[in-house]
């Protein structure tokens, strides 16, 4: 059974940091891209950030509302994805999902960890 | 970059109904890169549709997907009282990912 689980999240302090975690099993997780999306209080999907296989060399992206203050990285030896921000701002407040990506699609999600942005 | 529009913001029905919910895209793109997903409250999303009408696995066939171009549908021919969500359509293109703001299903 695939099990992604997400860590890490909390209330921080605007202009603060914080690492996100992602445990993937049940999968070969170093085939796969994975990604995290965010979603606010009461309202809609955001894609954050993407970060490729080893096979494709890692590659990253990010939505420009992060691009600069977030960054993806994975550990293919622990099965783990990291996401880690700073400067957050209160806009950062959601909960981050970690996610799969099968070819463009997100098919396999975690649970969730929120996080607060908030002084 | 794409943007993605849902239509209409609520759509309110009854079990056993038929429920069908737009997606429009700014420009044109491809079928193979028009997903669905459905959201129930405190939960996280699940796949449903993706290529514009392919089922993911497990999801029943009632749920059903079409499209091309700007205007993309995803049908739900009998809603189920499992069914009532929120429903969004997403995009990948340029190594950037949109989700369009959701449908809401409600209980009529």
């Amino acid at each position: 059974e695939v099990q992604v689980v997400e860590s890490g999240g909390g209330l921080v302090q605007p202009g603060r940091s914080l690492r996100l975690s992602c445990s993937v099993s049940g999968l070969t997780f170093g085939d796969y891209a994975m990604n995290w999306v965010r979603q606010a209080p009461g309202k809609g999907l955001e894609w954050v950030s993407f970060i490729r296989s080893r096979t494709y060399g890692g590659a990253t992206e990010y939505a420009a509302s992060v691009r600069g203050r977030f960054t993806i990285s994975r550990d293919d030896s622990k099965r783990i994805v990291y996401l880690q921000m700073n400067s957050l701002k209160t806009e950062d407040t959601a909960v981050y999902y970690c996610t799969r990506l099968q070819r463009d699609y997100f098919d396999i999600w975690g649970q969730g960890t929120l996080v607060t942005v908030s002084s | 970059e794409i943007v993605l529009t849902q239509s209409p913001g609520t759509l309110s029905l009854s079990p056993g109904e038929r429920a069908t919910l737009s997606c429009r895209a700014s420009q044109s793109i491809s079928s193979s890169n028009l997903v669905w997903y459905q959201q129930k409250p405190g939960q996280a999303p699940r796949l449903l549709i993706y290529d514009a009408s392919s089922r993911a696995t497990g999801i029943p066939d009632r749920f059903g997907g079409s499209g091309s171009g700007t205007d993309f549908t995803l049908t739900i021919s009998r809603l189920e009282p499992e069914d009532f969500a929120v429903y969004y359509c997403q995009h990948y293109g340029n190594s950037l990912f949109t989700f369009g703001p959701g449908t809401k299903v409600d209980i009529k």
